[in-house]
């Protein structure tokens, strides 16, 4: 019973496009998500996170977009870059100190 | 300024042996949490501990698995008579007393190989 989903497994991308990477949920107490980024044999790097109350927060090349309505949030990248190639992990916590609850990752593959 | 670190980074048991995993969380930070990575899937939050309290551990199976975080030293994740099931990443995280954006810094996990 998955409340955080990623439906893509994996993503490919050419270099300079934009990345889009999709999360749905289904607890409407969810507080806060974030966006964690995972390389192999290292463990994840946060990225950005929006609260609940916010529908949109950017910093840099990342940009993420919260519609409570719908229960999902998505991740923009531009432009895109071989780097960026990942495990791309949404994550969502409850109010205050609490542990994140993950989906299963999606993997970006930037081609050049 | 380091971060989380963890140790061992890949540690090998055969069944029934015990696995011990250190974490230190960043300096400062008060609040720590465990999770388990299976292959192809998602981190599963296992226990969050704060110094000498286990404030949840509602992720963490009720037998052979026990965590603590004592008041000085790091903390440590213990796996009794494991099984080749336990095999995975398990990854420590920290966090500051109130984190705004509820972000938590991870370490670079613990490789457990059951054979």
């Amino acid at each position: 019973d998955q409340q955080v989903k990623q439906n893509s497994p994996s993503l490919s991308v050419q270099e300079g496009r934009i990345s889009i990477l999709n999360c749905d949920y289904t607890n409407s107490m969810f507080d806060y998500f974030l966006w964690y980024k995972k390389y192999p044999a290292e463990g994840p790097t946060f990225l950005i996170s929006i609260s609940s109350i916010k529908d949109k927060n950017e910093d840099g090349r990342f940009t993420v977009f919260l519609n409570k309505s719908a229960k999902h949030l998505s991740l923009h990248i531009v432009p895109s870059q071989p780097g960026d190639s990942a495990v791309y992990f949404c994550a969502a916590s409850y109010s205050g100190n609490t542990p994140l609850v993950f989906g299963k990752g999606t993997r970006l593959s930037v081609i050049a | 300024n380091a971060g989380v670190m963890q140790n061992p980074r890949h540690l090998v048991r055969r069944r029934g042996q015990e696995a011990r995993l250190r974490c230190s969380p960043v300096k400062g930070h008060s609040h720590v949490y465990w999770y388990r990575q299976l292959p192809e899937e998602g981190l599963k939050f296992m226990v969050y501990l704060q110094k000498e309290n286990i404030i949840d551990e509602s992720g963490m199976p009720k037998e052979r698995f026990s965590a603590e975080f004592p008041k000085e030293g790091p903390s440590i994740l213990r796996i009794q008579q494991v099984v080749r099931g336990d095999s995975a990443a398990y990854f420590c995280a920290s966090s500051p007393l109130r984190a705004a954006s509820h972000e938590q810094f991870f370490g670079p996990g613990t490789r457990l190989t059951v054979l």
